[in-house]
């Protein structure tokens, strides 16, 4: 079993909220990921971090931020949320260096904004 | 072209059935090519990774064709519990990401 935490597992906010998504993974894994997949559709990557102090953007566009200031810690930053961010938001983290970089998600934050 | 694509299907089939699918990647370089399992609004979880020679992992088995460009899954006396959406995934050369592509839906009925 994967140790990779998402909170909140379920977030429903107002337009022009600030909301913060939260995630920790206890594995050491110096990759990290944020994907976003609206229902039935595939994942798109927004952000990824290859360790500490990086952070990189995906091949979506999105008005989030992320930061890594801690190996274990990627949180995901809106600073005002709107309808159109109404997705599930994946987290992800993988091993650096290994043969087969095996990908480990967390449960995911389904985002509602009203 | 994307870089992974899938059948949609749904592939609707009875148990103990046998069910195969492929995926195309784009990127003849790619070197790691996994299967994950993603159950309806929840995370994937990884299914199996892929290796050159093929391998099966109890009723699945997975094959990977270089010439082509395709891997392909089959699962075999398929279960209730099988229905999900399989994803096709493969590396990204020279970077670390991972490239989804937008999954099978198999449907196992009684």
């Amino acid at each position: 079993e994967a140790d990779i935490y998402q909170t909140p597992r379920y977030l429903v906010i107002g337009t022009g909220k600030k909301i913060t998504l939260e995630c920790s993974q206890t594995m050491g894994h110096d990759k990290m990921y944020w994907y976003q997949q609206d229902p039935g559709m595939e994942l798109h990557l927004i952000h990824y971090s290859y360790g500490v102090n990086s952070t990189e953007k995906g091949d979506l566009s999105s008005e989030s931020t992320v930061s890594r200031i801690r190996t274990e810690h990627f949180p995901l930053t809106l600073e005002s949320a709107r309808p159109s961010h109404t997705s599930q938001y994946l987290c992800a983290s993988s091993e650096q260096g290994a043969p087969l970089p095996k990908a480990f998600f967390g449960q995911g934050t389904r985002l509602t904004v009203v | 072209r994307k870089e992974v694509e899938q059948d949609p299907g749904p592939f609707n089939v009875p148990e103990g059935a046998t069910v195969a699918f492929n995926c195309t990647y784009s990127n003849s370089a790619s070197q790691s090519f996994f299967w994950y399992r993603q159950d309806c609004r929840k995370e994937p979880k990884l299914l199996m990774s892929v290796y050159s020679s093929g391998n099966e992992d109890g009723r699945f088995t997975a094959q990977l064709n270089r010439a082509s460009q395709y891997i392909s899954l089959l699962i075999r006396d398929s279960k209730l519990s099988d229905s999900a959406t399989y994803l096709c995934v493969v590396n990204r050369p020279n970077d670390y990401k991972l490239s989804f592509g937008a999954g099978t839906t198999v449907t196992v009925r009684a």
